[in-house]
């Protein structure tokens, strides 16, 4: 089956510094990729996406690079703000079937 | 702002025991999704669902689960004959469209199966 998997289970930053959240993805036929955001108690928030004819997307303070060739996808936090701790899962999919990250705990310290 | 709503917030049952999830998409969305995540694991995906038929499932999607659009609004999960380790939160999604389109998820239901 399809394996995405994310290189750091918990990261640490100083509120204002910016973060990075890297994902490992093995089926090169995946061609659309998520970002979404998980706080406790909570469901999935989406938070920016990339198709696989991109290889960078920008949003509010968000950015997602998407590397084909490793099958790497990261996500940027600029100025990363207390609100903006919780897990994030990266997911891939491949024919409207989606499979999801582990997940990296942000944890953003004031 | 629109948003997906599941009901229950909780639900304890016994094994053997048939449940029913309920949610209810964005009104204007046609794709509907349900997800689980076992305590401590990654979201997975269950199936997803789109004029009143099953699209994609996976394998975890076996004969104890089925999915219904019963009304306008409602989309249920039903697991037949729940076991232990059917213990999750289970989330219900919904989009505009599929195929790389933003999914919206509810708050999830936790099921805890005794």
């Amino acid at each position: 089956g399809e394996s995405v998997g994310l290189h750091l289970p918990t990261l640490s930053v100083q509120e204002g510094d910016n973060s990075i959240i890297n994902c490992a993805y093995s089926n090169s036929a995946s061609d659309y990729f998520i970002w979404y955001k998980q706080e406790s108690g909570k469901g999935p928030q989406f938070i920016i996406d990339i198709r696989s004819n991109m290889d960078k997307r920008q949003g509010q303070r968000v950015t997602v690079l998407l590397n084909k060739t490793v099958k790497h996808l990261s996500l940027q936090i600029a100025a990363t703000q207390p609100g903006d701790s919780a897990v994030y899962f990266c997911a891939e999919s491949n024919f409207n079937k989606f499979y999801f990250g582990s997940g990296t705990k942000l944890n953003v310290k004031p | 702002e629109p948003e997906v709503t599941q009901t229950p917030s909780h639900q304890v049952t016994q094994m053997g025991q048939e449940v029913i999830l309920r949610c209810v998409p964005i009104s204007n969305h046609l794709y509907f999704y349900w997800y689980r995540q076992i305590l401590g694991q990654k979201v997975e995906f269950l199936v997803s669902f789109y004029n009143n038929e099953i699209s994609e499932k996976s394998e975890i999607f076996d004969d104890q689960f089925s999915v219904e659009r019963p009304d306008g609004s409602n989309f249920t999960l039903k697991i037949r004959s729940t076991k232990l380790e059917d213990s999750a939160m289970y989330f219900c999604a919904s989009s505009e469209v599929p195929y790389q389109e933003t999914q919206y998820f509810g708050p999830g239901t936790r099921l805890l199966v005794l």
